[in-house]
């Protein structure tokens, strides 16, 4: 059965102090990973696609790995503006459609 | 420039009545996804339409969730008889569909929500 498990539940960081949240998943076959923000009352918030093991992405602070089992999202010199939860999601290749199955997510605070 | 919307917002509903939730995709997107989100967790897919049809709604929960899309652009989602366990953020998805996006994956943008609460 295809999983995605993420840790840790939350994180609290000082402003600058960089870390990093992962990303377990189990699947047949993995079409792509997905990294999303999400903020208090609002839908999800695309960040990065990744599809194969050793690919790297990288947006502003945020930087997303790949293995063969898991994901990395590093954080580098977190604001407080990066205080959201962030969902990681998998697509299976064996699915005839493109629904995503998700893990429970990072709440991640940074403090000023 | 447009993204996905949802109405309502919010909406507050007793126990045992109807309730149709609405979502409108960014122009143009083939795909259409509805997931459901309680408190603290991910997001639990409902049901995928490509075009008018519904090609997967292996995750509605029983018979009272039904969802059209008539026109393979606006979808309801309908929920008959609700029920205080039907309580959370429903949201929609939407992506260009994989053969025109030549993303394999094909990437979904979501709305903002509709939360429901059944009293």
């Amino acid at each position: 059965e295809d999983q995605v498990t993420q840790s840790p539940e939350a994180l609290r960081l000082q402003e600058g102090e960089s870390s990093s949240l992962n990303c377990s998943y189990t699947v047949s076959g993995l079409r792509g990973l997905f990294w999303y923000r999400q903020d208090p009352g609002k839908g999800p918030e695309f960040l990065f696609t990744l599809y194969s093991a050793g690919e790297e992405k990288e947006k502003e602070r945020l930087k997303a790995t790949l293995t063969k089992k898991e994901s990395f999202l590093h954080i580098t010199a977190p604001k407080p503006e990066d205080s959201a939860t962030y969902l990681c999601a998998v697509q299976d290749v064996s699915w005839g459609n493109r629904k995503l199955i998700w893990g429970l997510g990072t709440s991640l605070a940074v403090n000023p | 420039g447009a993204g996905v919307s949802q109405t309502p917002s919010n909406k507050v509903t007793e126990k045992g009545k109807y309730v149709e939730l609405r979502c409108d995709p960014i122009s143009g997107h083939t795909a259409l996804y509805w997931y459901r989100q309680s408190l603290g967790q991910g997001p639990e897919f409902l049901i995928y339409f490509q075009g008018t049809g519904a090609a997967d709604d292996s995750g509605l929960p029983n018979d009272r969730f039904f969802a059209v899309r008539p026109e393979g652009s606006v979808s309801t989602l309908k929920i008959q008889r609700t029920e205080r366990g039907d309580s959370a953020v429903y949201l929609c998805a939407s992506s260009p569909g994989h053969r025109t996006s030549g993303d394999p994956t094909d990437t979904q943008y979501f709305g903002p929500g509709t939360r429901l609460t059944v009293l």
